[in-house]
């Protein structure tokens, strides 16, 4: 069983549109990652969350965390073609901390202009 | 800036043959991954070392072993290479154990076994 969904799986959307992807566990979420990863290459880090209710924005992205810990999502306002790419979340649901991260298995984002 | 970074790039093996990935990291970190990337399956750890002189196994370690070889590499090495192994190996590196060190991942090594 998967124990980090991510939806959806890919994602078309027309550029300078808003867009969301969620990261849903049945576990606690005791760190959670978003990582970018362009076609062929590895990946970036963009920002963790660790508290319920948190919130962080970097840019055009803002990446939230529930407050019950169990289910985080990524937003992107104003999408740009540099924002194509595949989105993964990753996330300590043991709570021994990061002895390797669970991972989701990704979202395609595709950009049209 | 060159962070982790992962030897070689490419690589194709026949079934039987071994080889061993490189990783190193100029971060002064402590902790070092090893993940691979199938298609439809995410990533999954392979093996990991929390600190130097220690080692311990992921979720898919079966086929493959690694070692610590000082604070900066951690190598995973294949002893007798299989179809199924053919993946993208990606090593990884944090400051610590503790959940919110963030996780540094290097370019990804492309290894098909024929």
């Amino acid at each position: 069983s998967q124990e980090l969904e991510q939806s959806p799986q890919s994602l078309i959307v027309q550029e300078g549109k808003n867009l969301t992807i969620n990261c849903t566990s049945s576990k606690t979420l005791y760190g959670l990652y978003w990582y970018k990863q362009k076609y062929g290459e590895g990946l970036i880090f963009l920002m963790m969350l660790q508290k319920g209710g948190e919130e962080k924005s970097h840019e055009k992205i803002t990446a939230k965390l529930d407050e019950k810990k169990q289910q985080s999502s990524l937003h992107i306002t104003a999408s740009q073609p540099s924002h194509a790419g595949i989105y993964l979340c990753g996330a300590d649901i043991s709570g021994g901390g990061a002895d390797g991260l669970t991972f989701g298995k990704g979202t395609h984002l595709i950009i049209q202009p | 800036n060159a962070g982790v970074t992962q030897t070689p790039k490419f690589q194709v093996l026949k079934t039987g043959q071994s080889m061993t990935l490189q990783c190193a990291q100029d971060m002064n970190h402590n902790s070092m991954y090893w993940y691979r990337q199938d298609p439809g399956m995410g990533l999954r750890l392979i093996y990991y070392s929390a600190s130097e002189g220690t080692t311990d196994k992921g979720e898919v370690p079966n086929g493959y072993n690694v070692s610590r070889l000082n604070k900066r590499e951690f190598s995973l090495r294949l002893e007798s290479a299989a179809p199924s192994q053919t993946s993208v190996y990606f090593c990884a590196s944090s400051w610590g154990r503790e959940t919110g060190n963030t996780i540094y991942f290097g370019e990804g090594s492309w290894l098909t076994v024929v």
